[in-house]
């Protein structure tokens, strides 16, 4: 099984800050890697795909970037709607593997 | 607009089995560009993929789970369901559904979760 590894597990920012959260898989995964954001009784919403592909809909000011085993996300100036949790998530062969989130917390 | 919907028993008991079903409206789940899953998570904690399933039939589980496992669809309902033999309280989470695309592996829709408790 391919294991996903987020970190940090909890970041502190303040609105305006640059953020970037790295995920690292066990074994290669090319550029099967896509990020969530997650807020308080809501079902994930979907960022960002194929590690850099942005979906529609989603702000320019989020942006992943990596391939074969580490990957980041970047919020390049964060506002007061990010604060949420974040997930990774691998896809290999039907296979798919979530990373342990990261909790993006007020500074 | 896609819409999925779980549905089932929000209490289970102890060894018995949970079954949700998820339908899916706005949309056709007989397509090759997409397979529907069923991910889970307990309270406070992170998400955990369950297993997945085409149109077709052709069902792929986490290897944790298989052995519990059981994920079918009915095209004619345009629905998909989860079968979780064996429970314990372990298993209690919100359980999502979410359509997948075949080739890039991203969920981007999704239900809005249904909390199963395990508990006598």
């Amino acid at each position: 099984d391919i294991q996903m590894t987020q970190s940090p597990s909890t970041l502190s920012a303040s609105v305006g800050d640059r953020v970037t959260i790295t995920c690292r898989a066990s074994q290669s995964i090319s550029s099967w890697l896509a990020w969530y954001q997650q807020k308080p009784g809501k079902a994930p919403k979907l960022l960002i795909y194929k590690a850099s592909s942005l979906e529609s809909g989603v702000p320019s000011r989020f942006s992943g970037s990596g391939s074969g085993t580490e990957f980041t996300l970047t919020i390049s100036s964060l506002q007061p709607d990010d604060f949420a949790t974040y997930y990774c998530q691998q896809y290999n062969s039907y296979s798919i593997t979530f990373g342990g989130g990261t909790k993006v917390e007020i500074k | 607009q896609l819409q999925l919907q779980e549905s089932g028993p929000g209490l289970v008991k102890p060894s018995e089995t949970l079954s949700l079903t998820c339908t899916v409206s706005g949309g056709s789940i007989s397509s090759s560009s997409y397979y529907w899953g069923w991910i889970r998570q307990p309270p406070g904690k992170g998400l955990e993929w369950i297993g997945s399933i085409y149109y077709s039939g052709s069902t792929y589980y986490n290897p944790s789970l298989k052995s519990r496992v059981t994920i079918s669809v009915d095209t004619s309902k345009n629905q998909f369901s989860l079968k979780l033999s064996s429970v314990t309280a372990a298993d209690t989470a919100v359980y999502y559904c979410a359509r997948l695309i075949a080739v890039a592996g991203k969920a981007d829709y999704w239900g809005q979760g249904t909390l199963v408790t395990v508990s006598s």
